[in-house]
């Protein structure tokens, strides 16, 4: 049974740069057509995609935040992990990690974490 | 590609049949999600493919459509049938989320 997990801080300032691991279990990600992405969601608003890797490494973007993530992967670790730099307080939101595969919805999520940007 | 949602809230009696709209701005063909959300609760995939139900979801939820224009029909509502419901494409990158419709008890 496919689960995934998201972990890391819960309060980070404005500047700061977030960082966000997914573990998961349940696939490997070194098999061929799967992807973990992020997807995040601010209290009250609707969901939006941020990022996704595929298990070939590639790596696909928002454009509108591209210049401030990364998203890499440790398949030995079963995790990956999603770093956005210069944190603001409209990037509080609630963040998802997701499995989904090439021209797939996505079909398992985690729990979500609470983000929030406050000095 | 924008996702649009229709109408942004649905108000619905237990019982009686709920019609969701969601429409692309360019072709999707038939890459369209539906997902519901309860509140506390990370979405859950409803329906892909436009009109494929996910595993164990009940067949009073089905979906149809190609192209732009898509419905999520809700049979007859129940109880735990009320919550936010979203429309994504995979069809192209970047993925997006229609702004969603949330259906509420009458």
């Amino acid at each position: 049974q496919i689960t995934l997990k998201e972990s890391g801080p819960t309060l980070v300032k404005p500047t700061q740069t977030l960082t966000l691991t997914c573990t998961f279990s349940g696939f490997s990600l070194s098999t061929s057509g799967v992807g973990v992405g992020w997807i995040r969601q601010p209290p009250g608003k609707a969901l939006e995609w941020l990022a996704l890797i595929y298990w070939d490494d590639d790596e696909r973007y928002s454009p509108s935040l591209r210049s401030r993530l990364i998203i890499t992967k440790d398949t030995s670790k079963n995790q990956v992990v999603l770093t956005m730099t210069n944190m603001d307080p409209v990037d509080t939101a609630t963040y998802y990690c997701v499995h989904s595969g090439e021209f797939q919805p996505f079909d398992y999520w985690g729990q979500g974490t609470l983000v929030t940007v406050s000095s | 590609i924008v996702m649009t949602q229709s109408p942004a809230t649905l108000s619905v009696s237990p019982g009686e049949r709920a019609t969701l709209s969601c429409r692309a701005s360019q072709s999707v063909s038939s890459n369209l999600a539906w997902y519901q959300q309860k509140p506390g609760q990370a979405p859950r995939l409803l329906i892909y493919g436009a009109s494929t139900r996910a595993t164990g979801i009940p067949a009073r939820f089905s979906g149809s459509g190609s192209g732009t224009e898509f419905t999520l029909t809700i049979s007859s509502l129940q109880s735990e049938d009320f919550a936010v419901y979203y429309c994504q494409q995979y069809n192209k990158w970047p993925r997006g989320f229609g702004g969603g419709t949330k259906v509420e008890i009458k």
